[in-house]
């Protein structure tokens, strides 16, 4: 099946500061990316879509300027937290498509950010 | 708007016995149905997914589901549980190729020796 890695799957930073997230489809073009975050023992709620080359839409309730998707090429895409809050600390999972017709959508590993 | 709701957030069964985990779904439009397993700290593994085609799906690990329209459902079985079921399952859906899935809340899966 097709594989999508993300990295890192541990971060922890300080109050703050950056954290960047990266996603790649390793063995297929994925036309479109999600990107979910799952509270401890919660189900995963949908943050924004992004589209190779055109801007991420966000779902309602999710700050654009706080959480920064790029999705650069057809295997790539990154969530940047700025300015990491506690708050934000969280399970994010990317995941990806390739478009075809059967919906499934590939999963990475999740990133594990805490931010003290 | 589609949806999922899982019933019951924790099922208990013992080595050996009937796993079944239910999902009810509601979209206005034929369903894309899947269900996934988590393991903790880990992503989503795809156990099977339902698109249109047989009703009764086979996937991995001896699970199975069957999507009956008339009941809105795609509710998951093995017939014989193992350890290494133990685990968070996933139902989702959507309703068109390369859109985002929606998932239930999710259900976690002991299973007692």
């Amino acid at each position: 099946g097709a594989v999508v890695s993300q990295h890192p799957s541990r971060v922890i930073c300080k109050s703050g500061t950056s954290v960047k997230i990266e996603c790649r489809s390793l063995d297929f073009q994925a036309t479109t990316m999600f990107w979910y975050r799952q509270f401890p023992k919660q189900s995963l709620m949908l943050m924004a879509t992004s589209n190779e080359g055109s801007k991420a839409t966000y779902e309602q309730g999710v700050e654009k300027d706080k959480f920064l998707i790029n999705h650069a090429s057809l295997t790539l895409s990154t969530l940047t937290v700025t300015s990491a809050h506690p708050e934000d600390s969280s399970f994010y999972i990317c995941s990806a498509t390739s478009g075809d017709y059967t919906g499934e959508l590939f999963f990475g590993e999740g990133s594990r950010l805490t931010v003290l | 708007a589609q949806s999922v709701t899982q019933l019951g957030s924790h099922v208990s069964v013992s080595e050996g016995a009937l796993v079944l985990l239910r999902c009810n779904y509601s979209s206005s439009v034929p369903p894309y149905l899947f269900w996934y397993v988590q393991y903790p700290n880990q992503g989503l593994q795809l156990l099977l997914k339902y698109t249109s085609a047989a009703t009764l799906v086979k996937g991995i690990n001896g699970f199975e589901a069957e999507f009956k329209k008339s009941e809105t459902s795609f509710h998951l079985t093995k017939p014989s549980a193992h350890m290494s079921d133990a685990a968070e399952y996933f139902c989702a859906v959507s309703v068109q190729a390369g859109t985002a899935l929606i998932f239930g809340k999710g259900t976690t899966l002991s299973v007692s020796s």
